[in-house]
């Protein structure tokens, strides 16, 4: 089946870098998602990544994927206090009009 | 592109009530998602519709929940009747299929008393 894991908290300071974690288990994956939820929104598309790349960098943001440990990344260079947010992973199997399975959520608190 | 639309955004309604939530996709956009997010549960996927057609409805509570999309450009989420557990906040999402983007909605925070 499937399954997104997600650590819960992540604080770091402003203009560190940001590193995110998420681990998933089916392997027939084909799109891996970052999403942004700001607090009373809906979630925003950050960044996606076919399950063929390793790699894909989009301003502040790098996506990495090993696809042989399950295990995808999202950095954020230079954090912003604006970054606050939580961030979801979640990957779609077949092409993308199936189904998203979303992990539990990241919550960043960037301090000042 | 005024994105995903949903509407109420906020419904705050009495227990046994019925509860209709509204959904207006991207023009053009084939597949239609309807997510539940709590606190206890996080995000769910509830259905999802492929070219009007609903494709999986197996994270749809129980009975009481019910989707329609009679046309492209808009579904409906029903509970009849509503219960204080079905309070959260209720997302549409669209999507091209094969564009490898979902947009969501702001979605509708819905409150049973």
């Amino acid at each position: 089946g499937e399954d997104v894991e997600q650590s819960l908290f992540l604080s770091v300071r402003e203009g560190d870098s940001s590193v995110i974690n998420c681990t998933y288990t089916d392997s027939s994956s084909t799109y891996l998602y970052w999403y942004k939820q700001e607090p009373g929104a809906g979630l925003q598309l950050l960044t996606y990544i076919f399950s063929n790349m390793d790699m894909k960098q989009d301003q502040r943001l790098t996506v990495l994927l090993n696809k042989k440990d399950k295990h995808l990344s999202l950095r954020i260079a230079d954090t912003q206090t604006g970054d606050s947010a939580i961030y979801f992973c979640a990957e779609s199997i077949g092409n993308a009009g199936n189904m998203l399975t979303f992990g539990g959520g990241t919550r960043l608190m960037v301090k000042p | 592109d005024a994105g995903v639309i949903q509407s109420p955004r906020h419904e705050v309604t009495e227990m046994g009530q019925e509860v209709t939530l509204r959904c207006k996709p991207i023009s053009g956009h084939n597949s239609l998602f309807w997510y539940r997010q709590t606190m206890m549960r996080g995000l769910e996927l509830l259905i999802y519709f492929n070219n009007n057609v609903p494709i999986d409805d197996s994270g749809m509570p129980e009975d009481r929940f019910s989707a329609k999309m009679p046309n492209a450009s808009f579904s409906t989420l029903k509970i009849q009747p509503s219960e204080p557990r079905d309070s959260a906040v209720y997302f549409c999402a669209s999507t091209l299929e094969g564009s490898g983007g979902y947009t969501f909605g702001s979605g509708t925070r819905l409150t049973v008393v």
